[in-house]
């Protein structure tokens, strides 16, 4: 067990639809990543928060946003939804941004649009 | 641009042997990290072991071991004395320093699927 907690662990939903992805990091950890893996573009990197504000983003689709609350856990929302969307999306968490700091990963949402 | 490379996208390896699985890297940074994770069936990704640009020594765990060349900018991953649970997908990935326009992110081989036979 990592230690970072993610739900729900399936969602199944329709073309079209909007969905929340949750994620609460270990105990400690200040920093987030979302991460998308599919079958055809493997495992990337979406977008990143620490301590609340968001510090990075990768390749994350205009209709998707995520935010970091008070309390250190993480939301990535996804909207207008398209097949395409369909992947395995993990949270991860770091205690700190260094090279060597290693990031914790959730068990992940996987996302099915139908 | 950085970039991780995993050329071998399958492996097979008797039980109780060992085995290398392939990472190369790319990377203009002088800083940086290597990680090993494994992503059995069930999905979840399980934190292997790391090696830092500056470790002059090769990094173990338990089973694993990173062969970390530098100058070639190759960091294998070797599991000894195999056992059936060792079969899964096995991801190498590269995490740089956040700052100087890097993002902390990891990046990611396109990962190796390792079956163990009995």
């Amino acid at each position: 067990d990592s230690g970072v907690t993610q739900t729900p662990k399936h969602l199944i939903t329709a073309t079209g639809q909007r969905v929340t992805l949750r994620c609460s990091p270990r105990s400690g950890d200040l920093s987030v990543y979302w991460y998308q893996q599919s079958l055809d573009q493997g495992l990337q990197f979406l977008i990143q928060y620490y301590n609340g504000e968001e510090r990075a983003k990768g390749n994350i689709l205009e209709r998707f946003s995520a935010q970091q609350f008070p309390d250190l856990h993480s939301e990535l929302n996804l909207s207008s939804l398209e097949l395409g969307d369909s992947a395995l999306y993990f949270c991860a968490s770091s205690y700190g941004q260094g090279a060597q700091n290693e990031q914790f990963f959730g068990p992940g949402t996987r996302l099915t649009v139908l | 641009a950085q970039k991780i490379t995993q050329t071998q996208p399958g492996m097979f390896v008797q039980e109780k042997e060992a085995v290398t699985l392939d990472c190369t890297y790319d990377t203009s940074d002088q800083s940086y990290g290597l990680f090993w994770y494994k992503q059995p069936s069930s999905g979840e990704m399980i934190f292997l072991i790391y090696q830092g640009s500056y470790d002059e020594q090769n990094a173990t765990e338990g089973r694993y071991s990173l062969n970390f060349q530098k100058a070639r900018k190759s960091a294998n991953l070797v599991i000894s004395a195999s056992q059936l649970g060792d079969s899964a997908m096995y991801f190498c990935a590269m995490r740089e320093p956040h700052g100087s326009g890097n993002t902390g992110k990891l990046i990611f081989g396109q990962g190796t699927t390792l079956q163990v036979k009995p």
